[in-house]
């Protein structure tokens, strides 16, 4: 069983479209994350939602937006694709540890997003 | 969360042992290590992590220093399939809100 599954593998698309990014974790952690990671090849951080509350949001366009329906599930649907979007989207989740566990965080294997 | 500093590339021999460093001077008293790497075309995969005493899984060992200012992932015996960008990420414990926040990494290339 994948622990987090991310749907579609590979999206191409054109300029302008909208796009949805699925990602589903069946680890029981309560924290979803989306990453990007650019041709340059540098992950950053886009979004987190704690049971389904959106904690982090950094400075990306109003373009993208999150949903989580709940704590298992964490979309991305981008409005109006741009060539800049075209990169590898990454999502995690994570369990709010307790003291004295660790857990790292879980990735999934990506969507190559390439915008034509 | 501390900044690292970490080679950009490293060879190493198949079985043998990799030892890649990683440096950390202002890491703080609650900041913890991690190790994450990413394999070619796939997502980021989590090795280990340390607050100070060293540590051990299936996968690796963590070296950290006295001072916690170092530390060095040892993979104790490398295959092809260990080939890799290596993340040292040093971050407080978990929390909701907290963030992974990956650098430039070290390229690992075992040989044959």
């Amino acid at each position: 069983d994948t622990a987090v599954s991310q749907t579609p593998k590979y999206l191409v698309t054109q300029m302008g479209n909208d796009k949805s990014i699925k990602c589903e974790q069946n680890l029981g952690h309560d924290t979803m994350y989306w990453y990007k990671q650019d041709s340059k090849k540098f992950l950053k951080i886009m979004f987190s939602y704690n049971n389904k509350e959106l904690i982090i949001n950094e400075t990306v366009p109003n373009r993208f937006s999150p949903k989580s329906p709940d704590k298992a599930h964490l979309n991305l649907h981008i409005n109006s694709l741009e060539l800049g979007d075209s990169a590898v989207y990454f999502c995690a989740s994570s369990q709010f540890s307790t003291p004295g566990q660790g857990s790292g965080y879980t990735f999934g294997s990506g969507t190559r997003l390439t915008v034509v | 969360d501390a900044k690292t500093t970490q080679p950009t590339s490293m060879d190493c021999a198949e079985g043998r042992a990799a030892n890649l460093p990683c440096n950390h001077s202002t890491i703080s008293g609650n900041e913890y290590v991690y190790w994450y790497r990413q394999i070619h075309s796939q997502g980021p995969q989590y090795i280990i992590h340390g607050l100070k005493n060293n540590e051990t899984n299936e996968m690796a060992s963590l070296i950290i220093t006295e001072d916690r200012k170092s530390s060095t992932l040892i993979l104790p015996h490398a295959t092809l399939r260990d080939t890799a960008v290596y993340y040292c990420i040093v971050r407080v414990r978990e929390t909701s809100g907290s963030r992974l926040t990956f650098g430039e990494g070290t390229q690992l290339t075992v040989n044959p």
